[in-house]
């Protein structure tokens, strides 16, 4: 993809599980994003966390971010049938002024 | 809710027709950002603005251009639309002050159909 790998590329669990989705990027950045996207809609923002920063937490989602190994992890605990979508990282490259975003990961949260 | 605003949400096209994908955004923000989606897939990015009169291409090559005049509106144009123009443009809008952004906020898209 144009900004880094995300995987896995899909994923399917049962409510109530634990999602876990990873995201590498490959330029220095300033923050890093995490969206959502339901089918067919605009994406809509979860949480950002800055380069800084290791760890944020946001009800049930925990980002991490690792600038060393140029990765971050998005948890989703206790998942719902509400929560499958797809969930896409992005990062600022350019100077800083192009949003690029991952290939995406697409969760599939079964009843 | 997001106050950016994208019309029309659908348009069915023939091939060779000039369209213009409206796209504004009411919260002061510099940056805008035009992207490219096919269903299921990566977003592309195919144009950005960090500024009035400020505009670049993407990372992904377009025929289309965009234009900034004004803060609040960044419209984007296909002079000639064909059939493999067919996807979904989503349009979004941040604040990057000081060197630092914030988050982005996407309209609901327009689904675009060359036939």
């Amino acid at each position: 993809s144009q900004q880094g790998e995300e995987d896995p590329q899909a994923l399917s669990i049962q409510e109530g599980e634990n999602a876990t989705m990873n995201c590498s990027y490959k330029t220095s950045i300033n923050n890093l994003q995490w969206y959502r996207q339901n089918s067919g809609r605009g994406l809509v923002h979860l949480i950002l966390i800055r380069s800084n920063e290791r760890e944020k937490h946001s009800g049930r989602l925990r980002v991490t971010l690792d600038t060393s190994k140029k990765s971050s992890s998005l948890l989703i605990t206790a998942s719902r049938a509400a929560d499958t979508a797809s969930y896409f990282c992005a990062t600022f490259s350019g100077g800083y002024n192009k949003l690029i975003f991952g290939a995406g990961t697409r969760l599939a949260v079964h009843p | 809710e997001a106050d950016i605003y994208q019309t029309p949400r659908y348009l069915v096209i023939g091939t060779g027709k000039k369209i213009t994908l409206e796209c504004s955004q009411t919260m002061g923000h510099d940056k805008m950002y035009w992207y490219q989606q096919d269903p299921g897939m990566e977003l592309h990015l195919i144009h950005y603005s960090y500024g009035v009169n400020s505009t670049e291409k993407g990372d992904l090559s377009s025929e289309s251009t965009v234009s900034r005049i004004r803060t609040e509106h960044f419209p984007l144009t296909l002079e000639s639309a064909r059939p493999s123009h067919t996807s979904q443009y989503l349009c979004a809008s941040s604040l990057g002050t000081g060197g630092y952004n914030t988050e982005a906020f996407f309209g609901q898209g327009t689904r675009l159909t060359v036939v």
